[in-house]
C-alpha cells in the first residue's frame, strides 16, 4: 500500500521567514496531494491541495510543488506569521475522496 | 469551521467494553471516512461508507465496524476495546465526482482504562 514520509519532524522558523515541508510517496498511482493544518486539540484543516495534472498551486502565502517523477511534493509558507505554528501534514490519495494515507506531521514552531 | 459534526467530544471506556461514535456529514457530502489518530500520529484511514455500503477498509479489525443513515450520517462502532483503541477518532465528509476534498469534524476523544 501507499507509504508516505514526512520531513522535518519539527521545524522552527523566525517570524516572518519562509516554511518547508517536504512529503515523498510511494504509489505511482497517487494523484492527490492535501496538506492539512491541525492546532492544538482542534481538527485537520484543510488548507491546500494539488492534482496529479498541476506541478505549483499558490493561495496567498501558501504554495504547493509536486514533482510526479520522483514522487515528492512540499509545502511552502512564506512570511509566516505566529498564527502559523501548528502540525502540519501531508496525505496522499489515488482517486478523488478514497482513502487518504498521511505522513506522520511537521509540528511548525514560529518564534517571533 | 466545517459543516461536519460528531458526538461525543469525549468518552471513557473500560477495556473489554462497546462504543459508538456519531459524525453528521457536511450538507451536499454523501460520503463519511473514518480515521483513527493516535498521539503524536497523523490519522490512519479505518474505513470508509459511500450509499450506506463499506467502500473500502484500512488496516483494521472486524471489531471496528460502522454504519451509514440514509441522510448521509455515520457511525463507527468499536468492540472488546482494547488500551490501544485510545485515540482521537475523526470522521471526514466528502462527495463524490470531481470534488475530491475531504473535510475532518472535530473528533471524539476516546480513551480506554
Amino acid at each position: 500500500g501507499e507509504n508516505v514520509e514526512q520531513h522535518p519532524s519539527t521545524l522552527s522558523v523566525q517570524e516572518g521567514d519562509s516554511a518547508v515541508i517536504k512529503c515523498t510517496y510511494s504509489d505511482s498511482a497517487s494523484n492527490y496531494f492535501p496538506w492539512y493544518k491541525q492546532e492544538l486539540g482542534k481538527r485537520p484543516q484543510l488548507i491546500i491541495d494539488i492534482r496529479s495534472n498541476v506541478g505549483e498551486k499558490k493561495d496567498q502565502r501558501i504554495a504547493v510543488t509536486l514533482n510526479k517523477t520522483a514522487k515528492h511534493f512540499s509545502l511552502h509558507i512564506t512570511e509566516t506569521q505566529p498564527e502559523d505554528s501548528a502540525v502540519y501534514f501531508c496525505a496522499a490519495s489515488r482517486f478523488g475522496n478514497e482513502k487518504l494515507t498521511f505522513g506522520t506531521g511537521t509540528r511548525l514552531t514560529i518564534i517571533p | 469551521e466545517t459543516g461536519v459534526t460528531q458526538s461525543p467530544t469525549h468518552l471513557i471506556k473500560t477495556r473489554g467494553q462497546q462504543v459508538t461514535l456519531r459524525c453528521s456529514s457536511q450538507s451536499g457530502h454523501n460520503t463519511v471516512s473514518w480515521y483513527q489518530q493516535a498521539l503524536g500520529q497523523g490519522p490512519q484511514f479505518i474505513f470508509q461508507y459511500y450509499r450506506e455500503e463499506e467502500n473500502g477498509r484500512g488496516n483494521f479489525p472486524p471489531r471496528f465496524s460502522g454504519l451509514q443513515f440514509p441522510n448521509y450520517s455515520s457511525e463507527l462502532n468499536v468492540n472488546a476495546l482494547e488500551l490501544d483503541d485510545s485515540a482521537l477518532y475523526l470522521c471526514a465528509s466528502s462527495s463524490t465526482g470531481t470534488a475530491y476534498e475531504q473535510y475532518f469534524g472535530p473528533g471524539t476523544r476516546l480513551t480506554v482504562t
